[in-house]
Formats: C-alpha cells, sequence, structure tokens
C-alpha cells in the first residue's frame, strides 16, 4: 500500500514536500518514483529514485525544481518541488517499480493545487 | 527528447469486440522496456503489461501486449464492460504516451 501525503493549497513561487508511506511490500528493495497527472489530462513522470537511494533521475521539464529522497527506515519516499506555477496543479502519485520501467503498484494520490 | 504516441486517442467499440491500440516511440526502446496501464475514471492507474508482452498478476488474458523496438500494440481480444478506460503506454525513460480513451458505441 502506498500512501501519499502532503498536499494542498499552495500560493505560486512556494515550496512543498510531498511524502509517500508504504507497506505491503520491502521498501528498500525496490526502485520508487512519482507522476502527476493535471486532472482531464494525461500522466506525467516527473522522477525515480533507486533501491537505496543513490541513484536519482528527474524529467527534463523538470529538472532543477524537483529532488526526490527516500528513507527506507521509516519506509517513506519524499519529493520536494520548489518554485511551485499554476500549472503544477495537479493529482501526484507516489508509485513503486517491480519490473524493470514498470509501476506496479500506485498510491490514491495527493492533488496539489497552485493558486493565489 | 523521447516522446510515446499513441493512437488513436479515442475508440469507440461495443462489448465482445476486438480491440488493438498503438504506442509509437520516437526512440528504439531498449530491453522492450514498455509498459501499459489501465485508468478508470477517478481511480489511480493500474499496471497491465510489462516488458511488452508480460501481463501484470491478476491481468485477465484477454488483454496482450506485443511489439519491440519503436512499435507496440496492446490488444483485448474480446472487450468486456469493465475494460471501458483510458490506456497509457509507457516507454525506458518514463515517458508516458497521450492515452487512447475507449468508450463505448
Amino acid at each position: 500500500q502506498l500512501v501519499e501525503s502532503g498536499g494542498g493549497l499552495v500560493q505560486p513561487g512556494e515550496s512543498l514536500r510531498l511524502s509517500c508511506s508504504v507497506s505491503g511490500f520491502t521498501f528498500s528493495g525496490f526502485w520508487m518514483g512519482w507522476v502527476r497527472q493535471v486532472p482531464g489530462k494525461g500522466l506525467e513522470w516527473m522522477a525515480n529514485i533507486n533501491d537505496d537511494g543513490t541513484k536519482k533521475f528527474y524529467a527534463d521539464a523538470l529538472r532543477g525544481r524537483l529532488t526526490i529522497s527516500r528513507d527506507n527506515v521509516e519506509k517513506s519516499l519524499f519529493l520536494q518541488m520548489d518554485s511551485l506555477r499554476v500549472d503544477d496543479t495537479a493529482v501526484y502519485y507516489c508509485v513503486s517499480s517491480h519490473h524493470p520501467g514498470a509501476f506496479d503498484f500506485w498510491g490514491q494520490g495527493t492533488m496539489v493545487t497552485v493558486s493565489s | 527528447e523521447r516522446v510515446m504516441t499513441q493512437s488513436p486517442g479515442t475508440l469507440s467499440v461495443s462489448p465482445g469486440e476486438r480491440v488493438t491500440l498503438s504506442c509509437r516511440a520516437s526512440h528504439y526502446v531498449s530491453d522492450d522496456n514498455l509498459t501499459w496501464y489501465q485508468q478508470k475514471f477517478g481511480q489511480a492507474p493500474r499496471l497491465i503489461i510489462y516488458g511488452a508482452t508480460s501481463r501484470a498478476t491478476g491481468i485477465p488474458d484477454r488483454f496482450s501486449g506485443s511489439g519491440s523496438g519503436t512499435d507496440f500494440t496492446l490488444t483485448i481480444s474480446r472487450l468486456e464492460p469493465e475494460d471501458f478506460a483510458v490506456y497509457y503506454c509507457q516507454g525506458d525513460g518514463g515517458s508516458f504516451g497521450g492515452g487512447t480513451k475507449v468508450e463505448m458505441k
């Protein structure tokens, strides 16, 4: 089970830290990631992190504003987003990868609204 | 930039029909790391196919994936009412296609 938290209403230019609490599998054994979806639109991959947190990958369009991290002791995944813009308004999903290139499990998503 | 292009954008079909969805990559997809997801309204996406051809746990065998290189296909052999949804492909590198909506005719 993946449970996201930290969404809500934020002002443009602010920062936000999303969290994802994981249970039901050995968290430290799998890559994790974040995907977002503007309501009514398609999916956008944002970032991945490997099992021990030493390798991080970001979507080109978002690199520089994102920091993905994880705490394998607390079984949690994090996403720091800086300089938020109105077009960052979306549902943010935490995902786990149990097969190469695939996101096997998804959280229910947390809504982030960027508005003044 | 790695671009995944899905076609058609919308497919209007009836239950029992055979459905074929296309996904084309702008680049060679390494190790056939092509993934398909199903998303129903108001729900998170669900993994259907990974590695281009392998069904995820619990996915019925009416779903099948094929293809390699840059061209991939998701086929639903006989559409069931619960299959009406949006289907996304994802290539290596993370990029998603724009989705194909399978709607009732």
